[in-house]
């Protein structure tokens, strides 16, 4: 079956290094999202992308970067992480068409110390 | 910034009563959707309803959409306790952009 898949689940990374949160999906949809859900903020848009080489940001990109060099693949990256990054992470994807759903990922929850 | 929000935002009820929770929204839109997340977990998509729509119903949910009014309406009927979750419309057309969630508790 076709699904959606983040890794790590849980990650723990110290103030300043960089970090490379993983999603990877298998129904070769073009669309694919990041977002941070945090406390009474909802689901923010921090990057997404539309097709291989498309990349666009969010209304929460500062601090983080994404490259999509094929179809199943969204790395999502933070430079140089900061406590304020502390966060649950999804990723998403959809087909891209009008009526198309997304399927998200279980998340990545990341503490930064 | 937000474009549009879920409201209330929190929401307590009796096992088999009635929900409802509302989203509203700025832009214009092709079509609206209704998310359920359990704690934790992923989103998951529960219905569309296409701007040229005014209600749609699947199973025990019903929603409503008034474009002029730039708002939707999510009906849970019958509730039951596998109910509690949060909700979230997406009105981002493409983009997928969503408010802040209603959070329901069903109260057995």
């Amino acid at each position: 079956d076709a699904e959606i898949t983040q890794s790590p689940r849980h990650k723990i990374t110290e103030t300043g290094r960089q970090v490379t949160l993983a999603c990877h999906q298998t129904w070769n949809h073009n669309n694919m999202f990041w977002y941070r859900q945090d406390l009474g903020h909802g689901l923010r848009l921090i990057h997404y992308s539309y097709g291989v080489q498309d990349t666009n940001k969010g209304e929460v990109s500062d601090g983080y970067s994404v490259s999509r060099s094929n179809t199943e693949d969204l790395p999502l990256t933070l430079e140089s992480a900061a406590s304020s990054q502390t966060s649950v992470y999804f990723c998403a994807s959809s087909k891209g068409q009008a009526t198309s759903f997304a399927f998200f990922g279980q998340g990545t929850r990341l503490t930064v110390v | 910034s937000q474009q549009g929000e879920e409201d209330p935002q929190a929401l307590s009820i009796q096992e088999g009563e009635n929900a409802t929770m509302n989203c509203s929204y700025k832009t214009s839109i092709n079509n609206l959707q209704w998310y359920r997340q359990n704690s934790g977990r992923g989103l998951v998509h529960l219905i569309l309803i296409r701007s040229n729509e005014r209600e749609k119903h699947s199973g025990r949910l019903r929603v409503t959409l008034d474009t002029s009014k730039k708002s939707s309406s999510l009906l849970i009927t019958a509730s039951r306790a596998a109910d509690t979750a949060s909700y979230f419309c997406d009105f981002g057309n493409e983009k997928l952009t969503f408010g802040t969630g209603t959070r329901l508790t069903i109260i057995p």
